[in-house]
């Protein structure tokens, strides 16, 4: 069974404390990997695909990394508006559609 | 701009009241799903629908029915035989061709029961 499990569930960090969320997953074949952000009460917005491990994508203060077994969102120098909960998803070959973690919660304060 | 539109934003049921959610969509996607999201817990399916005239349960189907008529277009009935229905309900769609698995989200429906 495809299982995606996020850590940690909730992080609060300083502004300028960089720091990285984990993402690992158990799928029978990964067609992506999906990184998603989303604020209290919208809904998700994309940020990342990843298709194969040792690819990373950057966005602003945001990279994303992938391994066989897991991925990591690294925040680097985050600030208050990276506030959100950021979502992590598989694509699996066997199926059609993304399969989501529990998500984490990062709070940045001033 | 193109998106997905989702109404109402809040509704709320008496118990024992079906009620339907609405999803339109202007992105010209094939495919279209509602996921559902609770305090947490992750997104879980409950319908998809890759074609007009052809849907798919998902993990949580039961106690919810769909209907795609048009491409645009995709309406969730939340019935009275499901159980906790008091929810944070998500329309997305994709692409078809090439199915990179992408989701373009609505803004969300909050349904709550009475």
């Amino acid at each position: 069974e495809d299982q995606v499990t996020q850590s940690p569930e909730a992080l609060r960090l300083q502004e300028g404390e960089s720091s990285s969320l984990n993402c690992s997953y158990t799928v029978s074949g990964l067609r992506g990997l999906f990184w998603y952000r989303q604020d209290p009460g919208k809904g998700p917005e994309f940020l990342f695909t990843l298709y194969s491990a040792g690819e990373e994508k950057e966005k602003e203060r945001l990279k994303a990394t992938l391994t066989k077994k897991e991925s990591f969102l690294h925040i680097t120098a985050p600030k208050p508006e990276d506030s959100a909960t950021y979502l992590c998803a598989v694509h699996p070959i066997s199926g059609y559609a993304l399969n989501f973690g529990k998500g984490t919660s990062l709070l940045v304060t001033p | 701009d193109g998106g997905i539109t989702q109404s109402p934003k809040y509704l709320f049921r008496k118990e024992g009241q079906n009620v339907t959610l609405s999803c339109e969509q202007n992105l010209n996607h094939d495919a279209m799903y509602w996921y559902r999201q609770d305090p947490g817990q992750g997104l879980r399916l409950i319908y998809y629908s890759q074609i007009v005239n052809d849907f798919q349960k998902g993990d949580i189907a039961e106690g919810y029915s769909v209907s795609r008529e048009k491409k645009e277009s995709f309406p969730l009935t939340v019935t009275s035989a499901q159980k906790n229905p008091t929810a944070f309900y998500l329309c997305a769609s994709t692409r078809d061709r090439p199915n990179t698995g992408e989701l373009f989200f609505g803004e969300g429906s909050r349904l709550t029961v009475l």
